[in-house]
């Protein structure tokens, strides 16, 4: 199956900075690109995805952006918040779903 | 149903038992998943179903672990003669198509004496 790695494991950033999440995928062939959050004690949830015929997508915050050449995807959160502190999974599917490893994102107020 | 509901919340065995968990998908939701997280960590694909397919199992740790899926709804996972090191949250995500959203249950937390 896919292999998806991500870094780093934890993030530590002040309120108001920005924060980077970087995932890298084994199979050329995956094609849809999805980002959850999970808070502490609770399920994950979807924040924002992206398909392969894509490079980038926004929603106010949040940004992803897709390069498919040298298979990594990233996760950017602009003007980061207090509530963005959680743990944020990256995961590459072609058929099943397949997760990074996680990253702890503490933002200090 | 409104969301993936999952059964028990909470279980706590002997060692060498059996345990069953169930998980209740979304209502015609194809796609099912089985996920492992340990205490801190990540989430560790174990099974997935798809459709009348069969199933991937690609991810399942050893023969004591196997889950089926009835009807393309409800899924159950049975761990065997379970050992401590099975203490974990296994959760279950269901999704309507292959790659989309998928809508994870609350789990199943699985402590073994």
């Amino acid at each position: 199956g896919e292999n998806v790695e991500q870094h780093p494991s934890t993030l530590s950033v002040q309120e108001g900075d920005s924060a980077v999440i970087k995932c890298t995928y084994s199979d050329s062939a995956s094609n849809y690109f999805p980002w959850y959050k999970q808070e502490l004690g609770k399920r994950p949830q979807l924040i924002i995805d992206i398909r392969s015929n894509v490079g980038e997508k926004k929603d106010q915050r949040i940004a992803v952006t897709l390069n498919k050449t040298a298979k990594h995807f990233s996760l950017h959160i602009t003007e980061t918040q207090p509530e963005d502190s959680a743990v944020y999974f990256c995961a590459a599917s072609i058929d099943d779903m397949r997760f990074g490893a996680g990253t702890r994102l503490t933002v200090k107020p | 149903g409104a969301g993936v509901s999952q059964s028990p919340s909470n279980k706590v065995t002997e060692k060498g038992k059996d345990v069953e968990l169930r998980c209740d998908p979304i209502s015609g939701h194809t796609a099912l998943y089985w996920y492992r997280q340990s205490l801190g960590q990540g989430l560790e694909f174990l099974i997935y179903f798809q459709g009348n397919s069969a199933p991937d199992k690609s991810g399942l740790p050893s023969d004591r672990f196997s889950a089926e899926r009835t009807g393309g709804s409800v899924s159950t996972l049975t761990i065997q003669r379970t050992q401590q090191e099975d203490s974990a949250v296994y959760l279950c995500a269901s999704s309507f198509t292959k790659t989309g959203e998928l809508f994870f249950g609350e789990g199943s937390r699985l402590t073994v004496l």
